[in-house]
């Protein structure tokens, strides 16, 4: 089993539309976790972290399942420029140590 | 404030001979990452530097590449010899302030794209 595993996708949706996606964690042990986004032929960036109670960052909310390790990003009216490629990031036992999934591509179509 | 700086951005090479990738993080993070990432994947960490100490270079194919960090600021990734499956882009990124108080934000170069022919 992966350490993170991520469904690739794509996900095609229409503008306007909610999509939702997750990406569950094998380490029941990991404390910090984390969306970034990553446009094509760019470099990642933070999306947002997420917490244990769940957050909200505008259209998008993050939330934490730690009895079941996943975490799941849900996109509100989803615009056009949020086409990109969505990597789920968990920490391992230190806090300075990184696992990355291999993300989910999202298309928005209008 | 200047971002994370790699070179180069493209690089073009046939297997068996080596290149080399250069980074410098932001001023004042501690941390540096070099990160593959082939094409369709996620990044995937080569090493990672705490200062100019290694944290953690478990998947560094260490009869190929090498990796240095001195003086603690910016660093160089080696690979000799090359091979075709080292094509792929090498993200170079940057994390903690001196402050200590980490966020989990990597901030990203650009990042160096390699192929081998």
């Amino acid at each position: 089993r992966k350490e993170v595993e991520q469904d690739p996708g794509p996900f095609n949706v229409p503008e306007g539309a909610t999509v939702a996606f997750n990406c569950t964690y094998s380490n029941s042990a990991s404390q910090s976790f984390f969306w970034y986004r990553q446009d094509c032929r760019k470099e990642p960036k933070l999306l947002m972290s997420v917490y244990s109670s769940g957050n909200e960052d505008g259209r998008f909310t993050a939330q934490l399942n730690r009895a079941s390790q996943y975490i799941s990003l849900l996109i509100r009216d989803s615009k056009l420029s949020d086409s990109a490629t969505y990597l789920c990031v968990v920490n391992k036992d230190s806090n300075y140590q990184l696992i990355w999934g291999a993300g989910t591509k999202l298309i928005i179509k209008p | 404030e200047a971002g994370v700086a790699q070179s180069p951005r493209y690089k073009i090479i046939e297997k068996r001979q080596s290149v080399a990738f250069w980074c410098n993080p932001i001023s004042g993070h501690a941390t540096l990452y070099w990160y593959q990432q082939i094409l369709g994947q996620g990044p995937k960490l080569l090493i990672q530097f705490q200062n100019n100490g290694v944290v953690d270079d478990s998947q560094l194919p260490k009869d190929r590449f090498s990796a240095e960090r001195l003086k603690g600021v910016d660093s160089t990734l080696k690979i000799q010899p090359a091979k075709l499956e080292d094509s792929a882009v090498y993200l170079c990124a940057s994390s903690l302030d001196w402050t200590g108080r980490w966020t989990g934000e990597l901030f990203f170069g650009e990042g160096s794209r390699l192929t081998v022919l």
